[in-house]
C-alpha cells in the first residue's frame, strides 16, 4: 500500500517569512496530492491540491510543487501570518473514490 | 465543496458501552468515509461507506466493533462498540464529491472513554 512521509513534524518561522513542508510517496499509481489545514478543535480542511499531470499550482500566498519522478512533493507558504499557525497534513490518492493516505502532519508556528 | 455536520461533537462514556456517531452531508454524495485521529496523530481510515452496500473496512478495523449504516446519499452513522480508554479519540467522517478525487472533512466527534 501507500506510505507517505512528511518533514518536518514542527516548523517554527516568524511572520513574514516563507514556510516549507516536504512529503514523499511511495506508490507510482498516485495521481492526486492534497494538502490540509487542521486547527485546533477543528476538522481537516482542504487548502490545495495538485495532480500528476501538473507540476506546480499556487493560489494566492500557497503553493504545492510535485515531482513525480522522484516522488515528491511539497507545501509552500509565503508571507506567513500568524492565522497560517496550524497542523498540515499531505496526502496522496490514485483518485475516483479511492483510499486517502495522510502524512504524519506538520506543527507550524507563526511567530508574531 | 460539501458542508459537513457530525453529531454529537464531543462525549465522554464509559468502559463497555457504545457511542453511534452521526454524519449529515448537504448534497447527496457516492462515498462516505470515516476516519480516526488519535490525540497528537495523523488520520487512519476505519471504513468506506457506500450507500446501498455493506462497508469496506480497513486492515485492524472490524464490523463487529465499528459497525457503520449509510441509508442513503447524505447521512451515515459510524458505532463505536464495547468501548474501552484505548478508543479515545477523534473520529471524522469525510465525503468525496462527484468523483473529483477532493475529500472533505466534517468538524469530528471527540470521544473519551473512562
Amino acid at each position: 500500500g501507500e506510505n507517505v512521509e512528511q518533514h518536518p513534524s514542527t516548523l517554527s518561522v516568524q511572520e513574514g517569512d516563507s514556510a516549507v513542508i516536504k512529503c514523499t510517496y511511495s506508490d507510482s499509481a498516485s495521481n492526486y496530492f492534497p494538502w490540509y489545514k487542521q486547527e485546533l478543535g477543528k476538522g481537516p480542511q482542504l487548502i490545495i491540491d495538485i495532480r500528476s499531470n501538473v507540476g506546480e499550482k499556487k493560489d494566492q500566498r500557497i503553493a504545492v510543487t510535485l515531482n513525480k519522478t522522484a516522488k515528491h512533493f511539497s507545501l509552500h507558504i509565503t508571507e506567513t501570518q500568524p492565522e497560517d499557525s496550524a497542523v498540515y497534513f499531505c496526502a496522496a490518492s490514485s483518485g475516483g473514490y479511492q483510499k486517502v493516505t495522510f502524512g504524519t502532519g506538520t506543527k507550524l508556528q507563526v511567530i508574531p | 465543496s460539501a458542508v459537513i455536520s457530525q453529531k454529537p461533537s464531543r462525549d465522554i462514556c464509559q468502559r463497555g458501552t457504545s457511542l453511534t456517531i452521526q454524519c449529515q452531508v448537504d448534497s447527496q454524495v457516492t462515498m462516505m468515509f470515516w476516519y480516526r485521529q488519535q490525540p497528537g496523530q495523523s488520520l487512519t481510515l476505519i471504513a468506506t461507506a457506500n450507500q446501498g452496500s455493506e462497508a469496506t473496512y480497513e486492515s485492524g478495523f472490524v464490523i463487529d466493533k465499528f459497525p457503520i449504516s449509510r441509508p442513503n446519499l447524505t447521512f451515515s452513522t459510524l458505532t463505536v462498540s464495547n468501548m474501552s480508554p484505548e478508543d479515545s479519540s477523534i473520529y471524522l467522517c469525510s465525503v468525496e464529491g462527484q468523483g473529483n478525487y477532493e475529500q472533505y472533512f466534517g468538524p469530528g466527534t471527540r470521544l473519551t472513554v473512562t
